[in-house]
């Protein structure tokens, strides 16, 4: 039951820049918990993508950025490459007591 | 290097119950900045957690899953479990073990992934 919406697809060419929000609620991202992303590419494991909003770990290109305002947050990927086809989920704490940590519903990202 | 490695049968009868292990290598399962999660994924869809356990002991469950739900932790083993009681066709997924890294100031943040294991509910 994920908390967290994100749309369900976005696209671009390659070299284009691409957004995917991710909007949560009062309980969640509103309440000022850090939004943390992950890139499902085919066939494998998510990996960590971004970590406390807009951080990245060792490895990840700097092509990929995010940003926090209110009760939502956002990944950015600029100079899109075929590689980064695959699936995004954003990732946060929840206080509601229905569940503690949320996933958004996640995005394809298509390279045209 | 961390690796996290699950196993387990990938094919469980209704009512019956489902146990992954998870075998983690390259690090201990005993540091205070380590939880140590699994998280599932029904085929073709998103991504749930379902519970994470410290090596003291102390767990957080998914509450719509507590009921049916154990994580027991053995860490002079480096393993931990998860075991899930009257399994239906709806828990059906790729579990992953996760190592569930705190990091202060933060919220924690799932930053090591095992490969997954399908276990599919099915008579």
């Amino acid at each position: 039951q994920s908390v967290l919406t994100q749309p369900p697809s976005v696209s671009g060419a390659p070299g284009q820049r691409v957004t995917i929000s991710c909007t949560g609620s009062s309980s969640n991202i509103g309440a000022g918990y850090d939004v943390h992303w992950y890139q499902q590419l085919p066939g494998t494991s998510p990996k960590l993508l971004l970590y406390a909003n807009n951080n990245r770990p060792s490895g990840v290109p700097d092509r990929f950025s995010g940003s926090k305002s209110g009760a939502s947050a956002s990944l950015a990927i600029t100079g899109l490459q075929a590689e980064d086809e695959g699936d995004y989920y954003c990732q946060s704490y929840d206080n509601s007591r229905s569940t503690l940590y949320v996933f958004g519903t996640g995005t394809k990202v298509t390279v045209l | 290097q961390l690796q996290l490695q699950e196993s387990g049968p990938g094919l469980v009868k209704p009512s019956e119950t489902l146990s992954l292990t998870c075998t983690v290598s390259g690090d201990s399962m005993t540091s205070s900045s380590y939880y140590w999660a699994w998280i599932r994924q029904p085929p073709g869809k998103g991504l749930e957690w379902i519970g994470s356990i410290y090596y003291s002991g102390r767990a957080y469950y998914e509450p719509s899953l507590k009921s049916r739900l154990s994580l027991p932790l053995d860490a002079s083993k480096n393993q931990f479990s998860l075991n899930l009681t009257s399994v239906t066709a709806a828990d059906t997924a790729i579990y992953y073990c996760v190592r569930h890294f705190v990091v202060a100031g933060s919220i924690p943040q799932f930053d090591h992934w095992g490969q997954g294991s399908l276990v599919i509910v099915s008579s």
